[in-house]
């Protein structure tokens, strides 16, 4: 089955800190791969994508992301927590050939300290 | 430019009462899709259009929800004699082309609804 784990349900870092958010999927081909981010009373806004290529992909607000196929994981990373990141983050995947149903993990809620 | 829009933004039911909500996507764009997202867990697809064409709805949880887009821009999720288990955030999103995984969807803040 197709599926999606965040294995950390929140996660708290110190506001300048660095921060690894973790995401491992099922699925039957490569898939694409997202990160998502919400804030409270906001819609998703995309962070990064991986299709193909280079494995290590930079998205916006200086996250990055690392395609590992061999651990089917997909963590997300920034080297400086502000704490504007304080956040809900969503990794999902997508059909990698044609299709569009996207399926999203449950989610990591960050909480940044001063 | 304006982004995607949903109302209303919260609404209260009552258990057997029908709710419609309202999706505005961005102008132009050709795909459109639901999700519900359930109280600490993320989206889960609903149904998907392309221009007015409801291509698949296969997410959707009961025949109680209907969704429409009849003019291939704005869209409505209706939900009939609403049952608790509704209870969610039903978020709204677009897509400029034919809706592939690799097209950026953008999504609207949502509707929370809350079935008493």
């Amino acid at each position: 089955a197709q599926s999606v784990t965040q294995p950390d349900i929140h996660i708290t870092v110190s506001e300048g800190a660095s921060l690894e958010l973790r995401c491992n999927y099922s699925y039957g081909a490569t898939p694409y791969l997202f990160w998502y981010v919400q804030s409270p009373g906001q819609g998703l806004q995309l962070l990064l994508k991986y299709f193909s290529g280079d494995t290590l992909v930079q998205g916006i607000k200086g996250f990055e992301a690392e395609f590992k196929r061999s651990q089917s994981s997909f963590n997300l990373r920034k080297p400086s927590v502000h704490w504007s990141d304080a956040a809900e983050y969503f990794c999902a995947v997508a059909p990698g050939t044609g299709g569009f149903k996207t399926i999203f993990g449950a989610g990591t809620r960050l909480f940044v300290k001063a | 430019g304006a982004g995607v829009s949903q109302s209303p933004r919260y609404k209260v039911a009552k258990r057997g009462q029908d709710v419609a909500l309202r999706c505005d996507p961005i102008s132009g764009h050709v795909s459109l899709f639901w999700y519900q997202q359930a109280l600490g867990q993320g989206p889960e697809f609903l149904t998907y259009f392309q221009n007015e064409a409801q291509l698949d709805k296969s997410g959707l949880p009961s025949d109680r929800f209907f969704a429409e887009r009849p003019e291939g821009s704005v869209s409505t999720l209706k939900i009939q004699r609403t049952q608790q288990e509704d209870s969610a955030v039903y978020l709204c999103a677009s897509s400029l082309g034919a809706g592939t995984s690799q097209e950026t969807q953008y999504f609207g803040p949502g509707t929370r609804l809350l079935v008493l």
